[in-house]
């Protein structure tokens, strides 16, 4: 009964380097959700997927790109990370989508620091 | 745009007391979506309660009741008989009808359940 997978969990990049965090959904949700917490905000979303093959900006995307070439996977991809992107990243999926009510189901999380 | 403000950054209760966690927003929509969530330590956010705009009857999940007052804008958490369990960050969100899945996070409160 996994839900929502991420993966890395934890991870350490330098300035300037690249890295892809996966999530993974076993529940057949159309949406997915990539957040970003930093300390003393609460979650801000960075892009999402109403669908296999759509992506949509949130409220924080520069910086980001996103893909959903599969249903159950949504990507995060960082081209160029700086030191502004150290966070803790989260996904989520939807089964109708937030403003349709739907319950975001939530992954445990991925730390990224950018040195 | 939507605002949502959760003036108290951090509480504390004696386990089986009550307690009540403050949240107010800013929208000029009438239809829209409120939300509890709960974020324990290490692990995932999980849903607490939904609140509906239209709907004047207030929401309750077992011990987790709120406090709905849409003139005022306000959107609060009651905990009865707390549980050590129940120690976690708690944020309230706000989404409104209008199409966009654009869930906007307070800042959250962090609770602690003393026993």
């Amino acid at each position: 009964n996994a839900g929502v997978t991420q993966t890395p969990k934890f991870r350490v990049l330098k300035t300037g380097q690249s890295m892809t965090l996966l999530c993974a959904q076993d529940m057949n949700h159309e949406y997915m959700y990539w957040y970003r917490q930093d300390p003393g905000m609460g979650l801000r979303l960075i892009h999402y997927s109403v669908g296999e093959g759509t992506t949509a900006k949130g409220e924080v995307p520069d910086g980001y790109n996103v893909s959903r070439l599969k249903k159950q996977n949504f990507l995060l991809g960082l081209e160029s990370a700086a030191p502004s992107q150290t966070s803790v990243y989260f996904c989520a999926s939807s089964l109708l989508g937030t403003a349709n009510t739907g319950e975001l189901f939530f992954g445990e999380g991925s730390r990224l620091t950018v040195l | 745009a939507q605002t949502v403000t959760q003036s108290q950054p951090e509480m504390s209760v004696q386990e089986a007391e009550t307690v009540t966690l403050s949240c107010t927003y800013d929208t000029s929509e009438s239809n829209y979506y409120l939300f509890w969530y709960k974020q324990p330590p290490s692990r995932q956010m999980i849903l607490v309660i939904r609140q509906e705009a239209y709907k004047q009857q207030n929401a309750t999940e077992n011990r987790f009741s709120v406090n709905f007052q849409k003139a005022a804008k306000s959107f609060s958490l009651k905990i009865s008989d707390s549980q050590l369990g129940d120690t976690a960050m708690y944020f309230c969100a706000f989404i409104g009808r209008g199409g966009s899945e654009k869930l906007v996070f307070g800042k959250g409160t962090k609770l602690t359940v003393n026993p």
